[in-house]
């Protein structure tokens, strides 16, 4: 079964702390997505990755960093977490060939 | 304004009823019209994709897509408790990205 996987399914931290949200899929997909889910907003979209080392910007990059070294990882980076990053991190990737995503079970982080 | 408007509810029906869910969009270049469905705690996965205008059926679900009105619909026919979720709609145009609405939670009472 075809799998995205967040490392974390909830998190704590500090606010100011530099905080890591990692995603890995398995099915060799080339695009892949960090979107935050905040009730009431629905999903909006942080940064996307066309392919490897590859970044853009999507409609909320303020406050966000990402990296995608290898193909099946794309790391989300808060750079100094602050109390309006309390939310729900969802990672999806997809195939160029498919237009559906596949998402992770999400990362509840809460920032105090 | 936002680019899909989602109305959020909540909907709550009896089992056996149909369930009607639906999304206005403003953008024309919408082409890829999608349904999620998220279960609480867990992410979206795809209900039913359509390309274009026109109607999609899969077992108890139809998709419906109007792009002369910006308006797709989801029904959910013979509703089961297990149907209660959170369904959001998405769509795209010639790229990667996907908006999304805000979702509509249904509860499906046995």
């Amino acid at each position: 079964d075809v799998k995205v996987t967040q490392s974390s399914r909830y998190l704590v931290k500090r606010t100011g702390e530099k905080v890591f949200l990692e995603c890995v899929q398995d099915m060799d997909h080339e695009n892949m997505f960090w979107y935050r889910q905040d009730p009431g907003l629905g999903l909006r979209l942080i940064y996307f990755s066309y392919d490897v080392k590859m970044k853009e910007k999507g409609d909320i990059p303020e406050g966000y960093s990402v990296s995608r070294e290898k193909k099946e990882r794309f790391s989300l980076i808060l750079e100094s977490a602050s109390t309006n990053q309390t939310s729900m991190y969802l990672c999806a990737s997809r195939s160029r060939e498919n237009y559906g995503y596949t998402f992770g079970s999400g990362t509840r982080l809460t920032v105090v | 304004q936002k680019e899909v408007e989602q109305d959020p509810g909540p909907l709550s029906v009896p089992e056996g009823a149909i369930v009607s869910l639906n999304c206005t969009y403003s953008n024309s270049a919408f082409q890829y019209f999608m349904w999620y469905r998220q279960y609480s705690r867990k992410g979206p996965e795809l209900l039913m994709y359509t390309y274009s205008s026109g109607n999609k059926e899969d077992g108890r679900f139809t998709a419906q897509v109007d792009k002369s009105s910006k308006y797709i619909s989801l029904f959910i026919r013979d509703s089961q408790p297990s149907d209660s979720a959170t369904y959001l709609c998405a769509m795209s145009a010639e790229d990667y990205k996907l908006s999304f609405g805000a979702g509509t939670t249904v509860t499906v009472r046995a």
